[in-house]
């Protein structure tokens, strides 16, 4: 069965520094791939998507995401991470044929001043 | 454009009641999941709606469980009766017919629901 790991579910970083967030999944073909993010008392937001291509995907709020797939790797990263950047990130797939997101347990992001 | 809406934000209800959970979606999406978060763990789809056929209910965990989509627009999500695993937070998501699976799901805040 399909599935999606990120593995840190806390990361503390301080304000500035640089953040990189895991996510393994697995799967035989490429599938669709998604990172979203949750601030408190928001709904998820889409961070970033890969299907094909450049395997390098820029997305909003300066964050980047790299796709792998001898690692079977999505990981997502931002060089400077701002205080704003605390929320809880989502790695996320989609598989052929189907429409269901299968996610990830989530990271939750703390950022010090 | 308003987002998806969820009605309650919160819920709390006791053992054996029954609760529903209503979902707008953005106007003009025909695709329409609910999903559902169980405290610490990871997001689980339930179903998705195309307009208002179910297209795939796999996520359902158990019949206490329906779902309606009345004329393709608003859904909504009843529990009866509801049962202390129930509690959790119930997502629901949208997203436009063309361009298939690769497109973006826009979701809402969730209603959290708490069964004592």
């Amino acid at each position: 069965a399909q599935s999606v790991t990120q593995p840190d579910i806390h990361i503390t970083v301080s304000e500035g520094a640089s953040l990189e967030l895991r996510c393994n999944y697995s799967y035989g073909a490429t599938p669709y791939l998604f990172w979203y993010v949750q601030s408190p008392g928001q709904g998820l937001q889409l961070l970033l998507k890969y299907f094909s291509g450049d395997t390098l995907v820029q997305g909003i709020k300066g964050f980047e995401a790299e796709f792998k797939r001898s690692q079977s790797s999505f990981n997502l990263r931002k060089p400077s991470v701002h205080w704003s950047d605390a929320a809880e990130y989502f790695c996320a797939v989609v598989t052929s044929g189907t429409y269901k997101y299968i996610f990830g347990t989530g990271t939750r992001l703390k950022v010090l001043a | 454009e308003a987002g998806v809406t969820q009605f309650p934000s919160h819920s709390v209800i006791e053992k054996g009641q029954t609760v529903t959970l209503r979902c707008d979606p953005i106007s003009g999406h025909d695709n329409l999941y609910w999903y559902r978060r169980v405290m610490g763990k990871e997001i689980k789809f339930l179903l998705h709606f195309v307009k208002e056929s179910k297209q795939d209910e796999s996520g359902m965990p158990n019949n206490r469980f329906l779902a309606e989509r009345t004329g393709g627009t608003y859904s909504t999500l009843k529990v009866q009766p509801a049962e202390l695993e129930d509690s959790g937070v119930y997502f629901c998501a949208s997203s436009l017919l063309t361009g298939g699976p690769y497109n973006e799901q826009f979701f809402g805040p969730g209603t959290r629901l708490t069964v004592l």
